[in-house]
Parts: structure tokens; C-alpha cells; sequence
């Protein structure tokens, strides 16, 4: 099993919509996740961390649920310049903490 | 702009020959990171710096890549003998500690034909 797995998407959704990403990690001891975002022929940039308590950014709500091991993205009243590629992200307590492990992306595209 | 620079960004290379990229983190930023992304996939770490010193290297680092950081500022990835499975988006990363954000640049998109 992958330390970080997403669900690749496409999710098409219209403006306005409401869309949810999840992702699941393998780790229980990891504690601190991200989510970045990546538009496309270009590099990540940090959206949000991840708290246990939770986190909100405008829009945006991040979640983790440590019970079941994943981590939720919940995008409210979506703009078309949302669209682009959103990558869940861990940390690797494999090796020397500190380098992140990503997951493949899921790939948000919002219509008008 | 003091943001993460890379070069060069982009770079085509013939089947065997060797190449360098090059990193200029944010200026304070003591860790330094390379990933290599292919298409439809996220960034897969490579290598990492605390100052000077070389930390980790992920499996993927072939004895065919080196990474260096002289004097814990700049940092270069050289591949050598490339191969067509090379041909990657590299990216490079900084943040102030292993606590801190990571701040990404541009990338290299390297192509071996």
C-alpha cells in the first residue's frame, strides 16, 4: 500500500459547486499532512496544513481523521481559477524526517 | 524576486551525456530538497541538505545522480550517462527547518532524447 494515495479524478464541476477530495495515508504515527496545490507546467505551492482540530481557509476546510487514516480537502463555492491539480502530501517517517511524501494529485476541473 | 530559482529551466540532452541543474533556495533556508515529478504522478523526493551536509537519499538516486551543496547555499543535481527514464520535471525545494513550509521553484524540465 502507498504511504499517500488519492483518487486521480478528473472531478468536473460547475462554478459554484461544492466538491470534496479525500486521501488516505498508511502511517498512523505521521501527524502533520499538507495539501498543495500544482497548476498545470507548474511547481506546488502549499494550499493549506493540515491540523487534527481541523483547518479553514475562506473556501477551503481541511480535515484529518486519524481513526480512519485519511484526509479530507473540502473546496466550497468553486471558482474556475481553482482548477488544477490538488496533491495531498505527508511526511516520511521512513527516512530522516523532514522530505514530504506526495501523492499522485487529484485533478479539479471547474466549468462555468 | 527571492523565491526558489532553478536553472537551467528547461534542458534537452542527448542519450549519455551528462547534465547539471542548479538550486538558489530562499536565503535563510537551511534545508534544501530535490524531487523529480513525471507526468501524472506527484513529486518524488531524491535527495536533502540540512546546511552542507547531505541527509537522506531516496532509492531512486542511482549512483548515476550526485547532489552537492558547498557552502550551504546553492545546491546542483548532476546526472550522469543520462537515460531516457530520466526525462523528469526536477524540482527544488527550501524551507527553514524540517518544521517549516517547503517553498518549491520553477522546477527543470529535462527531456533525453
Amino acid at each position: 500500500r502507498k504511504e499517500v494515495e488519492q483518487d486521480p479524478g478528473p472531478f468536473n464541476v460547475p462554478e459554484g459547486a461544492t466538491v470534496a477530495f479525500n486521501c488516505t495515508y498508511s502511517n498512523s504515527a505521521s501527524q502533520s499532512f499538507f495539501w498543495y496545490r500544482q497548476d498545470c507546467r507548474k511547481e506546488p505551492k502549499l494550499l493549506m496544513s493540515v491540523y487534527s482540530s481541523g483547518n479553514e481557509d475562506g473556501r477551503f476546510t481541511a480535515q484529518l481523521n486519524r481513526a480512519s487514516q485519511y484526509i479530507s480537502l473540502l473546496i466550497r463555492d468553486s471558482k474556475l481559477s481553482d482548477s488544477a491539480t490538488y496533491l495531498c502530501v505527508g511526511p516520511n517517517y521512513g527516512g530522516s524526517q523532514g522530505n514530504l511524501i506526495f501523492g499522485k494529485g487529484t485533478k479539479l476541473s471547474v466549468k462555468p | 524576486d527571492t523565491g526558489v530559482s532553478q536553472n537551467p529551466r528547461h534542458k534537452i540532452t542527448k542519450r549519455g551525456q551528462n547534465v547539471t541543474f542548479r538550486c538558489d533556495p530562499i536565503s535563510e533556508h537551511n534545508r534544501l530538497y530535490w524531487y523529480r515529478q513525471t507526468l501524472g504522478q506527484g513529486p518524488e523526493f531524491l535527495t536533502y541538505f540540512q546546511n552542507e551536509a547531505q541527509l537522506e537519499k531516496s532509492r531512486l538516486l542511482s549512483d548515476r545522480f550526485s547532489a552537492e551543496r558547498p557552502k550551504g547555499s546553492f545546491s546542483t543535481l548532476e546526472i550522469q550517462r543520462t537515460e531516457q527514464g530520466d526525462s523528469a520535471m526536477y524540482l527544488c525545494a527550501s524551507s527553514l527547518s524540517q518544521y517549516n513550509e517547503q517553498f518549491f521553484g520553477p522546477g527543470t524540465r529535462l527531456t533525453v532524447l
